[in-house]
């Protein structure tokens, strides 16, 4: 059974960096990239980009490009997407998505990590 | 970026009624689109796959049509646990990047 397992809660300051991790088990790393979705309160899902676990590569979307790093630990199957320069609208549920095969959909999600950004 | 546009934001039906949810998008993205429902609290679902395809679990009761910009999801009979907001996701030439509709609110 596939799971994704994200890491707590978290509350930052502005200008401050966070650092979300994703553990999967119960799949491979070869057969899958995950992507990185966030709702922020009263809006819908935004995508944030993904990463290719096999090889590290990635990609965000172009609004995150230079404030968002995602990274992985293939020795605990382990993702992370970490996010510079928080602001308040960063306040947002952050979720990790598996897509199985490549496709562009996600099967699996995790069970979401709020983030706070408050002075 | 390709748009996706949900219609309507928010759909009010009374259980064992037919709902009707619509997505379109800015330029033909083929089949390549899925539907996600998403409760409050909850990581979203995935429903819909390839337009027309049902996810693994996916009751019979949840269909997904159209092809290239103008998508369709019907719930043939909603029960008290299909009350949700509802997304799609084009998938379309991806990697650049992929993107949601705004999501559809279906309320009692």
């Amino acid at each position: 059974q596939v799971q994704l397992v994200q890491s707590g809660a978290e509350v930052k300051k502005p200008g401050a960096s966070v650092k979300v991790s994703c553990n999967i088990s119960g799949d491979t790393f070869t057969d899958s990239y995950i992507h990185w979705v966030r709702q922020a309160p009263g809006h819908g899902l935004e995508w944030m980009g993904w990463i290719n676990p096999n090889n590290g590569g990635s990609n965000s979307a172009q609004r995150f490009q230079g404030r968002v790093t995602m990274t992985r630990d293939t020795s605990i199957t382990t993702v992370y997407m970490e996010l510079s320069r928080l602001r308040s609208d960063d306040t947002a549920v952050y979720y990790c998505a598996r897509d199985f095969k490549i496709r562009g959909f996600s099967d699996y999600w995790g069970q979401g990590t709020l983030v706070t950004v408050s002075s | 970026e390709i748009v996706m546009t949900q219609s309507p934001a928010t759909l009010s039906v009374s259980p064992g009624e037919r709902a009707t949810l619509s997505c379109r998008a800015s330029r033909s993205i083929s089949s390549n689109l899925a539907w996600y429902q998403h409760k409050p609290g909850q990581a979203p679902r995935l429903l819909i796959y390839g337009a027309s395809t049902r996810a693994t679990g996916v009751p019979a009761r949840f269909s997904g049509s159209g092809s290239g910009t103008e998508f369709t999801l019907t719930i043939s009979s909603l029960q008290s646990e299909d009350f949700a907001v509802y997304y799609c996701q084009q998938y379309n030439n991806w990697r650049p990047g992929l993107t949601f509709g705004g999501g559809t609110k279906v309320e009692i």
